[in-house]
């Protein structure tokens, strides 16, 4: 079975950082291109970033590029979303999902990032 | 970048009736859109990819269809599982977008 397990979600002050995690077991990791979406409180759903299989292609949405960085180690079968200099708009929801070519397929339980003073 | 539009923002209908979701592209993207359900405090679900491929494991009562600019979608037999927020997404050009989202209830 497919599973995605995300942590490292935490209250945060404004202008701090966080290093999101997402375990992946139950497929072959390095053969997928993997997601961070996000879903504010109250708001729909953000896509945040995408990583190709080997890491040599990332993508990230407009909002956080430059503050957030995807990565991902295939040997430990694991995704990051390193966050830094949060501000009170990045308070989320925060979804890891495996990404074939026409949609996000298999999604973790998500982790929770409030930034608040 | 490609912004997608939901109609209707909120629908409430009875067990049994047949419910339509439009989405609609601005700009054409051919058939990378897909469709998932989203309930309270849970993750979101793929039910359609491709436009119109049901996934594996989602009810046949789900179906899409569209290509290009609009696509559609339908559950043929509101169920009260069915209850949760309904979300298109393209993946035709980055940044990939989702639509507004669509919130389903039962009357």
């Amino acid at each position: 079975e497919v599973q995605l397990v995300e942590s490292g979600g935490d209250l945060v002050q404004p202008g701090g950082s966080l290093r999101l995690s997402c375990a992946v077991s139950g497929f072959t990791f390095s053969s997928s291109w993997m997601s961070w979406v996000r879903r504010a409180p109250g708001k729909g759903l953000e896509w945040v970033a995408d990583i190709k299989q080997d890491g040599s292609d990332k993508f990230h949405v407009d909002s956080v590029r430059g503050r957030f960085t995807i990565s991902r180690d295939n040997a430990k079968n694991s995704l990051f979303l390193q966050m830094s200099s949060l501000r009170a708009e990045d308070t989320a929801v925060y979804y890891c999902a495996t990404k074939s070519r026409y949609a996000m397929d298999v999604w973790g339980q998500g982790t929770t990032v409030t930034v608040s003073s | 970048d490609i912004q997608l539009t939901q109609s209707p923002s909120f629908l409430s209908a009875s067990v049994g009736v047949r419910v339509t979701i439009t989405c609609r592209a601005s700009q054409g993207i051919s058939n990378y859109l897909a469709w998932y359900q989203q309930k309270p405090g849970k993750a979101p679900k793929v039910l359609i990819y491709a436009a119109s491929t049901l996934q594996s494991g989602v009810p046949s009562r789900f179906s899409g269809s569209g290509s290009g600019t609009e696509f559609t979608l339908v559950i043929s037999s509101l169920q009260p599982e069915d209850i949760a927020t309904y979300y298109c997404q393209q993946l035709s050009s980055y940044p990939i977008t989702f639509g507004p989202g669509t919130k389903v209830d039962i009357k």
